[in-house]
């Protein structure tokens, strides 16, 4: 089955700084990619997403990026604000099949 | 987007008991999930709530510990038995809505054993 490794754990930035967040997968069937993020205390929520046929997306201050090829994909956050911080969590999904979640990453943005 | 009630928000057990979780969606949507998250951590699927049939559940949840029904397109349970402080725990109903892919989640329920 699928397996999603993702890294850094925690992540510190200065406010106005960028943040980037790096996941790998292990299923090359593997063609849908979330992000979420998710508040203390409240429920995971998606921010941007991406298919395996398109290379890079971006969505305002979010952009998400795709290497099929090495089966990994980013998240790139800039302009960062300290409403920015929580824990994101990347996915990978090889369709009609539940969700496989990376570990999260817990982001801090410093004001 | 599918909006999910799901209840109780949270509750606090006696060991040995069973608490169910309801999750009510208000559309049809083709695939139902329950998700556990322990404090810190990510979130680790129990189980797909298959309708009329037999959830189907991953490696190291068992049908005995954590029976699931769900009747109709959108609603499902989950009951978590014979309770043991190991258990406590977010437990979160997942959908995906006719024609998607996108996965929404409930609010989650906080549920303390003691």
């Amino acid at each position: 089955g699928e397996n999603v490794e993702q890294h850094p754990s925690t992540l510190s930035v200065q406010e106005g700084d960028s943040a980037v967040i790096k996941c790998t997968y292990s299923d090359s069937a593997s063609n849908y990619f979330p992000w979420y993020k998710q508040e203390l205390g409240k429920r995971p929520q998606l921010i941007i997403d991406i298919r395996s046929n398109v290379g890079e997306k971006k969505d305002q201050r979010i952009a998400v990026t795709l290497n099929k090829t090495a089966k990994h994909f980013s998240l790139h956050i800039t302009e960062t604000q300290p409403e920015d911080s929580a824990v994101y969590f990347c996915a990978g999904d090889s369709g009609n099949t539940p969700l496989v979640f990376g570990k999260g990453t817990r982001l801090s943005v410093i004001a | 987007s599918a909006v999910i009630s799901q209840k109780p928000s949270r509750d606090i057990c006696q060991r040995g008991t069973s608490l169910t979780i309801q999750c009510q969606v208000d559309s049809q949507v083709t695939m139902m999930f329950w998700y556990r998250q322990q404090p810190g951590q990510s979130l680790t699927l129990i189980a797909t709530a298959n309708q009329g049939s037999e959830a189907t559940y991953e490696s190291g949840f068992v049908i005995d510990k954590f029976p699931i029904s769900r009747p109709n397109l959108t609603f499902s349970t989950l009951t978590v038995s014979n309770m043991s402080p190991e258990d406590s725990s977010i437990y979160l109903c997942s959908v995906i809505g006719l024609g998607g892919t996108e996965a929404f989640f409930g609010q989650g329920t906080r549920l303390t054993v003691v």
